[in-house]
């Protein structure tokens, strides 16, 4: 159980275009998700706290209209990465849960722009 | 300081030893303690999930949490090959997966057939 799904696995793309990462929690109802990103040998650092139906909440430093969070389902949560460039390029992973239950993560997006 | 110490490593052990990872944490409100394991390139896996000080054990797995001294503990016996991860140390406040966790920068492991 707790199965979390996240598309797609490894994205390459040129500086200036928008990428979009779906996360979604396939057997069970994630009222919260929440969006990490991971640089080498580095530990995970939490990006935003996404609740089903409402505006996400980001870290410190993070900015909001460069990674666009929407998650507008109980199953189903997105970062849009906005105009990418070549330090935006990282691991990006999601979790999800119900509240109750520690945090199940998906299996992460490498993200490249060239 | 980092709110969550954790030894990078690598750590390379032969097969079949017993396995000490640890961390250490600053903030004495952390309560809940949970341990990651990270194959290359992909996500977190769960593995263990304690509240407060004391032991936990699941099969080869036991984790231990010692409050007093901010410190804890995952042991695995009988180390395999298919061991061989990244182990992320993970703490929180408050229980519930909502909870923002602070997590360890990982520690490599390798079990060397």
């Amino acid at each position: 159980g707790a199965v979390v799904s996240q598309h797609p696995s490894w994205v390459i793309c040129k500086s200036g275009t928008s990428v979009k990462i779906e996360c979604r929690s396939l057997d069970f109802q994630a009222t919260t998700m929440f969006w990490y990103r991971q640089f080498p040998k580095q530990s995970l650092m939490l990006m935003a706290t996404s609740n089903e139906g409402s505006k996400a909440t980001y870290e410190q430093g993070v900015e909001k209209d460069k990674f666009l969070i929407n998650h507008a389902s109980l199953t189903l949560s997105t970062l849009t990465v906005t105009s990418a460039h070549p330090e935006d390029s990282s691991f990006y992973i999601c979790s999800a849960t119900t509240g109750n239950q520690p945090q199940h993560f998906g299996d992460g997006t490498r993200l490249s722009i060239l | 300081q980092k709110e969550v110490e954790q030894d990078p490593g690598p750590l390379s052990v032969p097969e079949g030893a017993i396995v000490s990872l640890n961390c250490t944490y600053s903030n004495s409100a952390f309560q809940y303690f949970m341990w990651y394991r990270q194959y290359s390139r992909k996500g977190p896996e769960l593995l263990m999930y304690t509240y407060s000080s004391g032991n936990k054990e699941d099969g080869r797995f036991t984790a231990q949490v010692d409050k007093s001294s901010k410190y804890i503990s995952l042991f695995i016996r009988d180390s395999q090959p298919s061991d061989s991860a990244t182990y992320l140390c993970a703490m929180s406040v408050g229980s519930g997966g909502y909870q923002k966790v602070t997590f360890g920068t990982g520690t490599k492991l390798q079990v060397i057939p």
